[in-house]
């Protein structure tokens, strides 16, 4: 059974630097058939997209993050990681991680169960 | 950016109803269309892809239609457990986009 399992720090003051995991558990993150992305939801928003990772190290980053952000995995973990830099309170969201399917148009398939970040000083 | 736009925002239908919620993307987006269900305090739920596709495990009375700009997706007969927000989300081109969301609350 696949699972996804975000964690982070919580609480974050703002200009510091958000650092979220998701491990990954039931698929190694090399396999071919998958991407891996972040996802966020702000209080009383709507989802957005953040970042996509490939096994090869192939990146896709939201323009709107782009110069704060990068993601990256630990194969030897099996987890990947995102990190935020400079963050304000339009950070604060839930985020999580997900499981992209490329022999099914990029599908969605399996969640994390969110992490939530708030970001005050 | 490809924009998408759903309506309603929101809607209230009883139990047994047969709700119906559109998705316009700006562009076309071949069938690169999922439908993902939102519940507070939840992570996203895949409910169709590839435009009609239904997810394994997703209730027969989801479906999902369209083509071009416009897409549709119905519930033929709404249940108390179908309560949530319901997006649509393009995986055409990037960056990938959601609708702003569609809350069906039950009557």
């Amino acid at each position: 059974q696949v699972q996804l399992q975000e964690s982070g720090p919580g609480l974050v003051k703002p200009s510091e630097t958000l650092s979220l995991t998701c491990t990954v558990s039931g698929v190694s993150i090399t396999s071919d058939d998958y991407f891996w992305g972040w996802v966020r939801q702000p209080p009383g928003k709507g989802l957005e997209w953040i970042a996509t990772f490939y096994y090869s190290g192939d990146t896709h980053y939201n323009p709107s993050l782009k110069s704060r952000l990068s993601i990256s995995a630990d194969t030897s973990k099996n987890h990947l990681s995102l990190i935020l830099t400079s963050v304000t309170a339009a950070d604060t969201a839930v985020y999580y991680c997900a499981r992209l399917d490329t022999a099914a148009l990029l599908r969605m398939d399996v969640w994390g169960q969110g992490t939530t970040v708030t970001v005050s000083s | 950016d490809i924009q998408m736009t759903q309506s309603p925002s929101s809607l209230s239908a009883s139990v047994g109803d047969r709700v119906t919620v559109t998705c316009r993307t700006s562009q076309t987006i071949d069938n690169y269309l999922s439908w993902y269900q939102k519940k507070p305090g939840k992570a996203p739920k895949l409910l169709i892809f590839g435009i009609s596709n239904l997810q394994t495990g997703v209730p027969s009375r989801f479906s999902g239609s369209g083509s071009g700009t416009d897409f549709t997706l119905s519930i033929s007969s709404l249940q108390p457990e179908d309560f949530g927000t319901y997006y649509c989300q393009q995986s055409y081109s990037l960056p990938w986009t959601f609708g702003q969301g569609t809350k069906v609350e039950i009557k």
